[in-house]
């Protein structure tokens, strides 16, 4: 089983839609990381947090530690949101980032 | 420019080859890593360094050397090329260690045929 799980794998939706893509994981953190990567290959950080939750524009992270699940929402999707959306914990007994696979993202106009 | 700079950002080798893959970066960052990207795999780490005289392998290490020529530059080199090592590569760099914001590099595509 993997330590970091983000489910759905793949997500179409319209645009205006809400989006959540979810973030489960098996080990302790210390802080949970919400990152895209567009089309083109580059990966930008969007989000960085270890409790509550923090909001930026449209998008809202999420994360209940007891739970040790995160989440990300999209409000008012836009074709331009489609990427692939990858959740990353850093464990907290040693150095090392834990990588989700990655949620797909496309928003049809 | 970019934070955080990568070259070559495409290169297409032969088995065999000696590779070299360069990271320079203008944040300050005393954290450097080193990732590769498989279709429908997560990111795994190659090296990462804290500081110039700090190298630690990551989980994917055999294959692979890395240089810290200095806090702004991390290099990656694949001694012997071959095909399996044929993904895309990252850098990437952060202040503080994982509770620190990542940045990162716009990637390096290799092609070992």
């Amino acid at each position: 089983k993997n330590e970091v799980e983000q489910s759905p794998q793949n997500l179409t939706a319209q645009e205006g839609e809400f989006i959540t893509i979810n973030c489960s994981y098996s080990v302790g953190i210390s802080a949970l990381h919400w990152l895209q990567q567009h089309p083109g290959g580059g990966i930008v950080s969007l989000f960085m947090l270890s409790s509550g939750k923090k909001k930026h524009g449209r998008l809202i992270a999420t994360i209940n530690i007891q739970e040790k699940h995160s989440s990300l929402h999209i409000t008012a999707s836009h074709p331009r949101d489609s990427a692939v959306y990858i959740c990353a914990v850093g464990e907290a007994s040693n150095y090392q980032l834990i990588w989700g696979a990655g949620t797909k993202l496309i928003i049809k106009p | 420019d970019a934070d955080v700079t990568q070259t070559p950002r495409n290169r297409i080798t032969k088995t065999g080859k000696r590779i070299m893959l360069e990271c320079s970066q203008t944040k300050g960052h005393d954290r450097m890593y080193w990732y590769r990207q498989d279709p429908g795999l997560g990111l795994r780490l190659i090296y990462y360094s804290f500081d110039v005289k700090d190298i630690n392998k990551g989980e994917i290490s055999d294959g692979y050397s890395v240089s810290r020529q200095a806090q702004a530059k991390f290099s990656l080199s694949l001694e012997s090329a071959i095909p399996n090592q044929t993904a895309l590569y990252f850098c990437a760099t952060s202040y503080g260690g994982y509770t620190g914001e990542l940045f990162f590099g716009e990637g390096s595509r290799l092609t070992v045929l």
